[in-house]
């Protein structure tokens, strides 16, 4: 069974820093990941897919990389900004294309 | 793309009753997933279609609970003799034939009193 873990589960950051938040997967056999942003009562807006032949993705200021023999991933947000400020969820598809989610890491980035 | 919606964005009803909110994919999107996420949790599976045929159906949808997505374009879910356990925001999401991006509506914030 996929298990998906996020860490941490709530980060507090000043504007302008740069931070990682964490995903780890327990089955490696993905085919790709997919992180979201999720705003308070809101609908889940995609951020970045990573296919299992990638190793990084880029938009803007976010980047995701995955490391599958590992299983892990990390979203990297550079320059954060209190717009970022979010629960952002990593997942992995099961049969089917479901998805299968973390639990989420609610970002608060100050000004 | 207009994007997946969903109808109604909230509803509050009483233990017992029965609701059914719908999802409009977008359009050309043959697969159509629906999940359930309640309050700090990440979103959990519930059941998808691929066209018209529902294709898998999670533990977590009981008898209580009926999808369906006549002639392969929006959907319908409805929960009878609702509980409060069922309190979530249910949320559609839909895919491209050959593609690997879901893309998420606003979801259904239900609440049952």
């Amino acid at each position: 069974k996929q298990e998906v873990t996020q860490i941490p589960a709530a980060l507090s950051v000043p504007e302008g820093e740069n931070l990682v938040l964490n995903c780890s997967f327990t089955d490696s056999a993905i085919y790709n990941l997919q992180w979201f942003r999720q705003d308070p009562g809101k609908g889940l807006t995609s951020l970045l897919l990573i296919q299992s032949s990638q190793r990084e993705q880029t938009s803007g200021r976010l980047n995701a990389s995955l490391d599958k023999s590992s299983g892990r991933s990390t979203l990297y947000i550079a320059a954060s900004q209190p717009g970022d400020s979010a629960t952002y969820l990593c997942a992995v598809p099961l049969s089917g294309s479901r998805l299968t989610f973390g639990e989420g890491t609610q970002l608060t980035v100050n000004p | 793309d207009t994007g997946v919606s969903q109808d109604p964005r909230h509803k509050i009803t009483k233990r017992g009753q029965n609701v059914t909110f719908r999802c409009d994919p977008i359009s050309e999107h043959n697969r159509l997933y629906w999940y359930r996420q309640t309050l700090g949790q990440g979103p959990e599976f519930l059941t998808y279609f691929q066209n018209e045929a529902q294709l898998e159906k999670s533990r977590l949808l009981s008898d209580r609970f009926s999808a369906e997505r006549p002639k392969g374009s929006f959907s319908t879910l409805e929960i009878q003799r609702t509980e409060q356990g069922d309190s979530a925001m249910y949320l559609c999401a839909s895919l491209r034939g050959g593609g690997y991006e879901q893309y998420f509506g606003p979801g259904t914030r239900l609440t049952v009193t």
